[in-house]
C-alpha cells in the first residue's frame, strides 16, 4: 500500500530535550516536505527536499533541522524544543515538485512543556 | 507567506445540499490544488487544476479556476455527513513550495 508513515504519532517532551520525528514513504517520491499546523494559522511549510541531499527552508524553518540521506526518509529534528513548537506536524511526499498531488502522513502531535 | 485564502472560514449545511467554498490568491500560479482534512488527520488530495484549465470534475466535486480574478471555487454537490471536514486550497507559484490557505470548516448535518 502506498503510504507516508510518521513516528511517533504523539509525543510529550520537555523544553530542550532533543527529539526526532521520522518520516518514510514507499512510493519512490523525489519531493518531500514537513508542515506544521496550528489553529488559526493553517498549514505552514517548515522544510522541503527536492531529492537526496537537497533540502531547503520553507516559511517557518527556525528551530528545526532536516536531512535527506535516503530517498525514502526525511526526518525532522528539533535540537532544543521550546513550547512554541507545540503543534501538529505533517510529512508529505510527491512524485516531483509541487505540480503533483501531495501524499500526507497521519500527523505527529507534539507537546513541549 | 499566505497565498490562498479560503472563504468562508466555516460553513454548515444540511445533507443533500450543495456546498461551495472559495479560494483567493495574490500572485500568478502554475496550479491550484484542493485538499480535505478530517479532524486531526492527514490531508487528502482532491483535485489539481492547472492555470490553463477553467473547470475540473471528480465525482461530486467541481472545481473552477478564474485566473483573471485570482480565485478558485470548490463545489460539493449532494453533500453527505461524511463530507464533514476542513477543506484547503494550495497554490503552486513556481517557487518549489506549495502554500496552503487556512481552510474552510464544513459541517454537513444529517
Amino acid at each position: 500500500e502506498a503510504q507516508v508513515t510518521q513516528n511517533p504519532r504523539y509525543l510529550i517532551t520537555v523544553t530542550g530535550k532533543k527529539l526526532t520525528v521520522t518520516c518514510s514513504q514507499n512510493m519512490n517520491h523525489e519531493y518531500m516536505s514537513w508542515y506544521r499546523q496550528d489553529p488559526g494559522l493553517g498549514l505552514r511549510q517548515i522544510y522541503y527536499s527536492m531529492n537526496v541531499e537537497v533540502t531547503d527552508k520553507g516559511d517557518v524553518p527556525e528551530g528545526y533541522k532536516v536531512s535527506r540521506k535516503e530517498k525514502r526518509n526525511f526526518p525532522l529534528i528539533l535540537e532544543s524544543p521550546s513550547p512554541n513548537q507545540t503543534s501538529l506536524y505533517f510529512c508529505a511526499s510527491s512524485l516531483g515538485r509541487t505540480s503533483y498531488e501531495q501524499y500526507f502522513g497521519p500527523g505527529t502531535r507534539l507537546t513541549v512543556t | 507567506s499566505q497565498q490562498g485564502e479560503e472563504d468562508p472560514q466555516a460553513l454548515s449545511i444540511q445533507e443533500g445540499e450543495n456546498a461551495t467554498m472559495n479560494c483567493s490568491y495574490k500572485t500568478s500560479i502554475n496550479n491550484l490544488q484542493w485538499y480535505r482534512q478530517n479532524s486531526g488527520r492527514g490531508l487528502v488530495h482532491l483535485i489539481l487544476i492547472r492555470s490553463n484549465e477553467r473547470e475540473k470534475h471528480s465525482g461530486r466535486l467541481r472545481v473552477t479556476l478564474d485566473t483573471s480574478k485570482k480565485s478558485s471555487s470548490l463545489l460539493i454537490t449532494a453533500s453527505r455527513a461524511a463530507d464533514t471536514a476542513s477543506y484547503f486550497c494550495a497554490t503552486d507559484s513556481g517557487s518549489e513550495k506549495l502554500v496552503f490557505g487556512k481552510g474552510t470548516k464544513l459541517t454537513v448535518n444529517p
